[in-house]
């Protein structure tokens, strides 16, 4: 399995402003995914991050809000801007091992609070 | 309608007591079934991986896919105080996108 990092692993922001997490992925893949994990909900996908090309959304999410970064195959951020209280979620970055077939793993999250 | 339904439970069971767990879903393109156990605070675990209709066996868990009933199961026997987790299924988008259609999850409860 794949080594995911994420940074932070949690964070209590202020309403308008805009925070950052970084994943970082111990081996090189091509696909990176960003989730969001609202509470008690499931995982949504946000967006998929590939290296070299602009990310692809989801519906209901927008580049805007939520501008993602792929610099290289083992790095990526997702910025949540402008938050309000309704941001407040776990944000998951998500890797597939490039095997041909769906397999994806998890880092641990980070956990954003919007006050 | 959600693509893939999962009851949320809690589902409580005592140590030993084989636990089912199960997903319906309404797309039959979706290609590969898969369940993550979930700790609090912690990300998704990859458990199993199926493919095709049947049983695929790994240790005390069993995945069972059921494609023309559009249903999957999670089996856990022997169960542990340690298998108390979220257990969310998930299921592979048509296309080779990566993308992943999850369930609500289901929080289990294994009591000793």
């Amino acid at each position: 399995s794949a080594v995911i990092s994420q940074k932070p692993s949690r964070d209590i922001c202020q309403r308008g402003t805009s925070l950052t997490i970084q994943c970082q992925v111990d081996s090189q893949v091509t696909m990176m995914f960003w989730y969001r994990q609202q509470p008690g909900q499931s995982l949504t996908l946000i967006a998929t991050a590939n290296q070299g090309s602009e990310a692809t959304y989801e519906s209901g999410f927008v580049i805007d809000k939520f501008p993602i970064s792929r610099p290289n195959l083992t790095f990526s951020t997702l910025t949540v801007s402008n938050m309000s209280p309704e941001d407040s979620s776990i944000y998951l970055c998500s890797v597939d091992r490039d095997r041909g077939i769906t397999e994806a793993f998890f880092g641990q999250g980070t956990r954003l609070t919007v006050v | 309608q959600k693509e893939v339904e999962q009851d949320p439970g809690p589902l409580s069971v005592p140590e030993g007591a084989i636990v089912s767990l199960n997903c319906t879903y309404s797309n039959s393109a979706f290609q590969y079934f898969m369940w993550y156990r979930q700790y609090s605070r912690k990300g998704p675990e990859l458990l199993m991986y199926t493919y095709s209709s049947g049983n695929k066996e790994d240790g005390r868990f069993t995945a069972q896919v059921d494609k023309s009933s559009k249903y999957i199961s999670l089996f856990i026997r022997d169960s542990q105080p340690s298998d108390s987790a979220t257990y969310l299924c998930a299921m592979s988008a048509p296309g080779n996108t990566g993308k992943l259609i999850f369930g609500q999850g289901t929080t289990l409860q294994v009591k000793p």
